[in-house]
């Protein structure tokens, strides 16, 4: 089965700890992305890759590190310096960054302690 | 039933009733504007898109409306069953050269009560 996954599904961290979550694709696409959700909230952009080695910050950037090493790895790491880091956290991906049609994985929800 | 995104975050809808979820965007150059489904806990779905040139799509039992002269967007679901019980969010892609990089509405929770 085609699709992207992120693991684990629910994470707790204690304030202070980064702290790295998971997205892989085998749909092999090209551009991949992370989206922050809040409650009762869109979506919105942290970091984006058009293409493996590459990547972007988006709107909310401040205290999150990307890296592209892989094709199909697009992991986020939530550091110390971010200061609500609690959310539920996206990854998705799209054929290339052309192409305005994403598709979600399940999603992982971080807990700050 | 009718639902402006922003202003009235929920519909609660009779099995069977046709239901309108809508959307004001902001950006008059945005080519795509894009439905998306969100049930609780997981991550989006893609419904049906449209592009700028269009005035009306439609899919299986969906129907999306843009009207680009007020900026807005709505998603019609006939005969609307409980499955269809989710967060509804609107997406427009700004231009072309902004590729993937989506603009995501605050979202409608659809209730659909049996």
């Amino acid at each position: 089965d085609g699709g992207i996954t992120q693991s684990p599904k629910y994470l707790f961290r204690k304030e202070g700890q980064n702290v790295t979550l998971s997205c892989e694709q085998n749909l092999n696409h090209d551009a991949m992305y992370w989206y922050r959700q809040d409650p009762g909230q869109g979506l919105r952009l942290i970091y984006y890759s058009q293409i493996v080695n590459d990547f972007q910050k988006g709107d909310i950037a401040e205290g999150y590190s990307v890296s592209r090493e892989k094709k199909e790895s697009f992991p986020l790491t939530v550091t110390s310096a971010q200061k609500n880091p609690t959310a539920f956290y996206l990854c998705a991906s799209s054929i290339a960054y052309w192409d305005h049609e994403q598709f979600f994985g399940p999603g992982t929800r971080l807990t700050v302690l | 039933g009718e639902s402006v995104g922003l202003h009235l975050p929920t519909l609660s809808v009779q099995e069977g009733d046709n239901s309108i979820i809508n959307c004001a965007y902001s950006n008059s150059a945005s080519d795509y504007f894009i439905w998306y489904k969100q049930e609780s806990g997981k991550g989006p779905q893609f419904i049906i898109d449209i592009r700028s040139n269009m005035d009306k799509r439609q899919g299986q039992r969906v129907t999306v409306l843009l009207n680009k002269t007020v900026k807005h967007l709505s998603l019609q679901i006939a005969a609307t069953q409980p499955g269809d019980s989710a967060v509804y969010f609107c997406a427009e892609n700004p231009s072309y050269n902004q590729g993937g990089k989506l603009i995501f509405g605050q979202g409608t929770e659809l209730s659909v009560k049996p």
